[in-house]
This record gives structure tokens, C-alpha cells and sequence, in this order.
């Protein structure tokens, strides 16, 4: 594709549920960031992945969050049993192995209430 | 651990004229990148210029260009000829690679006004 797509743009749910945020990368990107940006944290980084090799979970701020990549592409973000501190937006990033930009998805806003 | 510091919370500016954000990091390695992000309205991070440490010339991409000063790990953007659709939030990230892994550190940001 053009660039990183991210789905839903918007999405409000009530506190204590789960919800998945997709993330698709541009093609032949193996790398895959998420961030998250709030008002009292700024933008912060949450998970990268690179390929098929383990990835780094160390920005994830509770076993709350969790991340999966299948087949290299496609990444989905779920946030389980949500807190309305969990409301920001969330940030797809990728990049091309070897390259050091990261290019942006428009984000998905999530509203806790 | 890396840290990015941008003082300037909002900043305005003519159109027209020119105006310098500032950014300040902090970090022990040696080899590294640094970028400008720029995120309108729409919430769209967009890469603005890139700058590699190793590099000791200052990147330029038409009207934006950066003055680094890796001695004193600052990092400002300048924008010349500002036109309206410069308004916006602007991020100065650092890209770390260390424990193996990569990630960009951001400062808080600054919200740029462009006054006609």
C-alpha cells in the first residue's frame, strides 16, 4: 500500500472492555513500532517488531496490553479489561530493515469511558 | 536512557518569515539518528528531516533545515519562508538501538502557529 494504515480511526468503548487495534504496514517493511500519545505522557514507545525474531514488549505498561504480528505483516494491539486512563491515541509505525525512518500510521483515538 | 528535551512549548510565526524550534538529547552513544516529525491536525506524524550523527553537515529539505551541534547535543529545526500549512505540532525524536533493540524517543513537542 501507499503508506501504514491503522483501523478503527475512532473507537469508544466502555471501561472493562477489550478492544483490538489493527495496524497494516507498507508492503515489504519488516519492522513495526506502536506508540502511544496522551496528554500527560507525550508520545511513548509501547512494542517493535523486526521479522521473525522475538519482540520487544518493554514499552508495554501492564500485562493488560499485549501485541501480535502474524505472518510478518499485520499487527493487532489489545488492550483487555480497559481503564479510562488507557484513552490516547495509538501510533503504527514502520520501516525497511537496515533504513532508520519509521513512517506513520494516522493513528487510532481511543476513548475510555 | 536516552532523554529529548524541547523547551519551547508553542511558538508562532509570520508567514514569510522564519522560525527556529530547539531540541536538546542526551545520550552516551556515539552513532545515532535524529528526526523531525511534524503532526498536523489529523493526528498524521510526517517525517520532516533526518540527520545522521556521523554526518557534519546539517540536513536540508527545501525550506526546512537543521543546525546540529553534536558537541552539545542540540538539534533545531529552521523553517524559512513559513507558509500557513507549517502550522502544526513538531516532534524531534532520537532513534536508540540499544539493547538490541530500536525504538524513537520524543520530546513533548511544539505547537507552531503561522499567523497571517
Amino acid at each position: 500500500g501507499a503508506g501504514v494504515s491503522q483501523s478503527p480511526s475512532n473507537k469508544v468503548t466502555e471501561k472493562g472492555k477489550d478492544v483490538e487495534l489493527r495496524c497494516d504496514p507498507i508492503s515489504g517493511h519488516t519492522a513495526l513500532y506502536w506508540y502511544r500519545q496522551s496528554l500527560g505522557q507525550g508520545l511513548e514507545f509501547l512494542i517493535y517488531f523486526q521479522g521473525n525474531s522475538a519482540p520487544d514488549k518493554s514499552g508495554l505498561p501492564s500485562d493488560r496490553f499485549s501485541a501480535e504480528r502474524t505472518g510478518g505483516s499485520v499487527s493487532t494491539l489489545t488492550i483487555q479489561r480497559t481503564q479510562q486512563e488507557d484513552s490516547a491515541v495509538y501510533l503504527c509505525a514502520s520501516s525497511v530493515t537496515g533504513l532508520e525512518t519509521q513512517y506513520f500510521g494516522p493513528g487510532t483515538r481511543l476513548l475510555v469511558l | 536512557a536516552q532523554t529529548v528535551t524541547q523547551s519551547q512549548p508553542e511558538m508562532s510565526v509570520q508567514e514569510a518569515e522564519t522560525v527556529t524550534l530547539s531540541c536538546t538529547y542526551d545520550t552516551s552513544e556515539s552513532d545515532y539518528y535524529l528526526f523531525w516529525y511534524k503532526q498536523p491536525p489529523s493526528r498524521q506524524m510526517i517525517l520532516v528531516i533526518r540527520q545522521e550523527a556521523y554526518k557534519q553537515q546539517n540536513a536540508t529539505e527545501n525550506r526546512f533545515s537543521v543546525n546540529f551541534q553534536k558537541a552539545a547535543k542540540s538539534f533545531s529545526l529552521k523553517i524559512s519562508d513559513s507558509q500557513l500549512g507549517d502550522a502544526a505540532m513538531y516532534f524531534c525524536a532520537y532513534r536508540t538501538t540499544q539493547g538490541g533493540s530500536e525504538k524513537l524517543v520524543f520530546g513533548k513537542g511544539t505547537k507552531l502557529t503561522v499567523n497571517p
